[in-house]
């Protein structure tokens, strides 16, 4: 079975602070991606990559950022935190990106204070 | 930007009864996809069902797709306490590289 592993389930940031979000899966997926979760929203998609080194902005890319150094790691940087990022992030990784299952991590929950 | 709208938005029935949510969805697709999110967790797919398919079975799980009137349904048949969970219909598009598009979910409540 695929695993997807989020660092941390529960965050609590200041306003201002650099926040990483880990993301780790070990099926050797090419794509992986970054959605945040909230009420009444759905998942919206932040960033994804098709491959290391790459990545690509989904649909509400401001005030994030992504890494992807290792093909298994796909890391999520807050810049600056604000309390509008008080959120459920959810990482999800998938062999054939739109065409096959997606697999999600745990999702970590990040409050902004 | 949001696809699939699911259908109803919440629903509450008793163990033994059958669930149907639907899914409707505006562009052309190449897959469909139902996710399940229990609470606080991530969400666990279910079942991928692609454009040239019309119905699709897993367990007490069926999925039909009709794309001339875009859209979907999900039917669990002898609904059971643990089945209480939100559902995510997502699209994947028929253009170039695609990523899935989620609806905001149906929430079931299967009651003891």
């Amino acid at each position: 079975d695929v695993k997807v592993t989020q660092s941390s389930r529960y965050l609590v940031k200041r306003t201002g602070e650099k926040v990483f979000l880990e993301c780790v899966q070990d099926m050797d997926h090419e794509n992986m991606f970054w959605y945040r979760q909230d009420p009444g929203l759905g998942l919206r998609l932040i960033y994804f990559s098709y491959d290391v080194k790459m990545k690509e902005k989904g649909d509400i890319p401001e005030g994030y950022s992504v890494s992807r150094e290792k093909k298994e790691r796909f890391s999520l940087i807050l810049e600056s935190a604000s309390t509008n990022q008080t959120s459920m992030y959810l990482c999800a990784s998938s062999l054939l990106a739109g065409n096959s299952p997606l697999h999600f991590g745990n999702g970590t929950r990040l409050t902004v204070t | 930007s949001q696809q699939g709208e699911e259908d109803p938005q919440a629903l509450s029935i008793q163990e033994g009864e059958n669930a149907t949510m639907n899914c409707s969805y505006k562009t052309s697709i190449n897959n469909l996809q139902w996710y399940r999110q229990n609470s606080g967790r991530g969400l666990v797919h279910l079942i991928l069902i692609r454009s040239n398919e019309r119905e699709k079975h897993s367990g007490r799980l069926r999925v039909t797709l009709d794309t001339s009137k875009k859209s979907s349904s999900l039917l669990i048949t002898a609904s059971r306490a643990a089945d209480t969970a939100s559902y995510f219909c997502a699209t994947g598009p028929n253009s170039g590289y695609s990523t899935l598009t989620f609806g905001k979910g149906t929430m079931l409540l299967v009651s003891p």
